[in-house]
């Protein structure tokens, strides 16, 4: 079955450190992968997005993943954080027949 | 600015009441799901649809959750009887790929 793990359910950084999110996925074709961030009492918002072609990803607030299908993994980084990315993230694979199934989040806490 | 929008932002029920939130996808989005948050299970897919069609429906308890789309512009979730284990934040998203999320609707069943 498909499934998304995020081993960290919470992190937390010190302001202007570099952040790396963990995310693994199960599932057997090539997967369509996405990042998203929830802020409290938001809806979630899309950082970045893998569909195919080159595995290194940018998005949004200066977010880039990475595609690693020999790990199963999409891990999310960030080289420096404000304390405005202390958030939600939650990382989501696309699979067959369109559906789109999330990880469990992981919290990110940033100390000034 | 195109958006998904969702009614009502909040909701207080008693138990035993019927509850039917809303969702409105992008004008053009062909597939639009409903997912339920909790602090327990975090984001659980409930349904979603293709083209008005439904896919998949195994995330929701049949016996008192249903889901349609009567027209392109118009997605509904219905919970009849509702009870307290239903209170969480119920998101409606939409999109031909990635997904574009509503704020949530907020129900709370007393």
């Amino acid at each position: 079955a498909q499934s998304v793990t995020q081993p960290d359910i919470h992190i937390t950084v010190s302001e202007g450190a570099s952040l790396e999110l963990r995310c693994n996925y199960s599932y057997g074709a090539t997967p369509y992968l996405f990042w998203y961030v929830q802020s409290p009492g938001q809806g979630l918002q899309l950082l970045l997005k893998y569909f195919s072609g080159d595995t290194l990803v940018q998005g949004i607030k200066g977010f880039e993943a990475e595609f690693k299908r020999s790990q199963s993994s999409f891990n999310l980084r960030k080289p420096s954080v404000h304390w405005s990315d202390a958030a939600e993230y939650f990382c989501a694979v696309k699979t067959s027949y369109d559906k789109v199934i999330f990880g469990p989040g992981t919290s990110l806490s940033v100390i000034p | 600015d195109a958006r998904v929008t969702q009614t009502p932002r909040h909701k207080v029920t008693e138990m035993g009441q019927e509850v039917t939130m809303r969702c409105q996808p992008i004008l053009g989005h062909n597939t639009v799901f409903w997912y339920r948050q909790t602090m327990m299970q975090g984001l659980e897919l409930l349904a979603y649809f293709r083209n008005r069609a439904p896919l998949d429906d195994s995330g929701m308890p049949k016996d008192r959750f249903s889901a349609e789309m009567p027209d392109a512009t118009l997605a509904t979730l219905k919970i009849q009887p509702s009870e307290p284990r239903d209170s969480a934040v119920y998101f409606c998203a939409s999109g031909p790929g990635e997904l574009f999320f509503g704020e949530g609707s907020r129900l709370t069943v007393l």
